[in-house]
């Protein structure tokens, strides 16, 4: 059963608009979220996290927002470059289980010139 | 910078061999994990530790072990190779507290044939 969901495989974008990338999931006991990059052949980077006690969170071009009644996140890229290509996967965990990090499968971004 | 170590890079080796997978990180954190990724796949987690001797099974079974004799040092195991354990191998570090993200290394991926 697949407690966090990314239901677009891929999005392709703009260079100069926005990228929105989405993210559902079903654990209500999750209260710490996070988005991550992952380039071919690395290792996931992290971009940007938010707790459940707050619904957006910015940093630079990348915003999160959490709708928590809905159980959906959203990642906002804005503007969008080519060096955002990449795949982005939300991953969630849960105070008290060691931090332990429950992932989407990943949505494939392209940002076109 | 996050500064975490994966060697093997790449591996391939034959049906019932034995093979480590090594992890090192510099950051001096408490909490490593490993997590087993197939392509267009979410990561799964396959084991984790709280700091040195301390070791637990992730939320997907496998038939791998690990070891945490070293803060820095996380190895993970396979006693006898086989086809099925093909996949993408990516350790991470977090500090103790909650609510913090992990700085993941590149990842072994491994082939057995």
């Amino acid at each position: 059963d697949q407690q966090v969901k990314q239901n677009s495989p891929s999005l392709s974008v703009q260079e100069g608009r926005i990228s929105i990338l989405n993210c559902d999931y079903t654990n209500s006991m999750f209260d710490y979220f996070l988005w991550y990059k992952k380039y071919p052949a690395e290792g996931p980077t992290f971009l940007i996290s938010i707790s459940s006690i707050k619904d957006k969170n910015e940093d630079g071009r990348f915003t999160v927002f959490l709708n928590k009644s809905a159980k959906h996140l959203s990642l906002h890229i804005v503007p969008s470059q080519p060096g955002d290509s990449a795949v982005y996967f939300c991953a969630a965990s849960e105070t008290g289980t060691a931090s332990k990090l429950t992932f989407g499968t990943g949505t494939r971004l392209q940002v076109t010139l | 910078e996050a500064d975490i170590y994966q060697t093997p890079r790449y591996l391939v080796i034959g049906t019932g061999k034995k093979i480590t997978l090594e992890c090192s990180q510099t950051m001096g954190h408490d909490k490593m994990y490993w997590y087993q990724q197939d392509p267009g796949m979410e990561l799964h987690l396959i084991h984790y530790s709280y700091g040195v001797n301390s070791t637990e099974k992730g939320d997907l079974s496998s038939e791998s072990t690990v070891s945490r004799i070293r803060t820095e040092h996380f190895p993970l195991t396979l006693e006898s190779a086989r086809p099925s354990h093909t996949s993408q191998y990516l350790c991470a570090s977090s500090r103790l507290a909650d609510y913090n993200e992990q700085f993941f290394g590149p990842g072994t991926r491994l082939t057995v044939l």
